[in-house]
């Protein structure tokens, strides 16, 4: 059973195009996280959601809109999309918003921006 | 400025080599701190992490790491790699009320048979 679960695992598309990439995780967690790993591996987290609710909100440009219709999903929209936003990302969920609790980590999704 | 350092970008070693990678953070207070490891083609998984107590902290598949607060330090260690350890690893360092994971630049180990 897959714990933390993302879609689609390899994306290619075009400049200019709009895409969303589905998380959904099956651990009754309330945190959900959204990240960016850049070419050199570099993690840097996006956005943060607790029970639906956004609390983490880092310097990204708004053509990234994260939407969660409930708490087990948290979806990203990226408009207009950049070559710059070529990347893997990585949806995370933990138990609630506690900064201590572990994180658990979806497989990625590998987005190439042509 | 980055506030969590892995200054080795790539280990080789041969297996049976103990290994040691090193993670420094530059935040002061309470701190906790978290190590992941990436095998090729997997996602993030949780070796093992810090929070407060025993400065010595043992993680899963024979990993440790040693937390050494006048040093902002949380090494890595392994007494004898083997060839499955071949991943990125990754340091991350959680401050104080933060409520957000802030990432090393990692650190990839190859393992040669």
């Amino acid at each position: 059973d897959t714990a933390v679960s993302q879609t689609p695992k390899y994306l290619v598309t075009q400049m200019g195009n709009d895409k969303s990439i589905k998380c959904e995780q099956n651990l009754g967690h309330d945190t959900m996280y959204w990240y960016k790993q850049d070419s050199k591996k570099f993690l840097k987290i996006m956005f943060s959601y607790n029970n639906k609710e956004l609390i983490i909100n880092e310097t990204v440009p708004n053509r990234f809109s994260p939407k969660s219709p409930d708490k087990a999903h948290l979806n990203l929209h990226i408009n207009s999309l950049e070559l710059g936003d070529s990347a893997v990302y990585f949806c995370a969920s933990s138990r609630n918003r506690d900064s201590t609790d572990t994180q658990y980590f979806g497989p990625g999704t590998r987005l190439t921006v042509l | 400025a980055q506030s969590v350092s892995q200054h080795n970008h790539h280990v080789i070693l041969s297996e049976a080599a103990s290994l040691e990678l090193g993670c420094n953070y530059s935040y002061g207070g309470t701190v906790n701190l978290f190590w992941y490891v990436q095998y090729p083609g997997q996602h993030l998984q949780l070796l093992l992490k810090y929070f407060s107590g025993d400065p010595l902290v043992k993680g899963i598949k024979g990993f440790e790491a040693e937390f050494i607060k006048s040093k902002f330090s949380f090494n890595l260690r392994k007494p004898s790699v083997q060839w499955s350890d071949t991943a990125e690893y990754f340091c991350a360092a959680l401050r104080g009320s933060a409520r957000q994971l802030t990432f090393g630049s990692g650190t990839q180990l190859t393992v040669l048979p």
